[in-house]
């Protein structure tokens, strides 16, 4: 069974912080790593999809790094705003599957 | 603009009552999927179509089924709900391949009494 942890469970930080968490994942027969946006009643939007090891990507004040030999990928947000509220899944995808182990998500929380 | 589509938003069902749940797509890709996601949970893949292949995880349970009628639209069908099965129900659509990002519905939110 592939387990995929993602830490910290949740996340409270003020306006204008910076802030990381970090998925980790099996090191070995890796595919792909994606991250997903959930905020409250709305479906969850893809952020980044990663497939070579040390693969950065960044979309405005967001950025993912991935390791994949060592078997894990960190999500940043610079200078978060209140509207970044939402939980963060990362999800794993290895070489034999067709399809994806999610991690728990972090929850984040900016406060203004 | 292109979606995924999931009805109804939120559904109360009795103990040992079915219900099923529906999800449409007008992206029109081949690979579709059910999660199940409880409370703080990691989302749990129940099964996924590639075009009308059907695919069940191994720990899917008996009473969950699913039907795929046509590319656009994936039925979840529980035959008979228990306690247990209260949950965001999650339909997501891709591409092929892994490197392909899931769409997500809005999901589900389903409750048995």
């Amino acid at each position: 069974i592939l387990n995929v942890e993602q830490s910290p469970q949740s996340l409270h930080v003020q306006e204008g912080d910076s802030t990381n968490f970090t998925c980790s994942f099996p090191s070995s027969n890796f595919y792909a790593l994606h991250w997903y946006r959930w905020e409250t009643a709305k479906s969850p939007e893809a952020l980044f999809v990663m497939t070579l090891n040390g693969d950065e990507k960044k979309k405005g004040r967001i950025s993912a790094t991935l390791n994949t030999k060592e078997g894990y990928s960190y999500l940043y947000i610079k200078g978060s705003q209140p509207e970044d509220s939402a939980t963060y899944l990362c999800a794993f995808g290895d070489n034999y599957g067709q399809n994806f182990v999610f991690g728990p998500g972090t929850r984040l929380s900016v406060l203004p | 603009d292109a979606m995924v589509i999931q009805n109804p938003r939120y559904q109360v069902t009795q103990f040992g009552k079915p219900v099923t749940l529906s999800c449409s797509q007008t992206l029109n890709h081949n690979v579709m999927y059910w999660y199940q996601q409880k409370s703080s949970q990691a989302p749990k893949l129940l099964f996924h179509y590639y075009d009308k292949d059907f695919n069940n995880e191994a720990d899917t349970p008996d009473n969950f089924q699913s039907r795929r009628p046509n590319t656009s639209f994936c039925f979840l069908d529980i035959r008979s709900p228990g306690l247990g099965d209260t949950a965001m129900y999650l339909c997501a659509t891709s591409g092929e391949g892994l490197n392909s990002p899931l769409h997500f519905g809005n999901g589900t939110r389903l409750t048995v009494t």
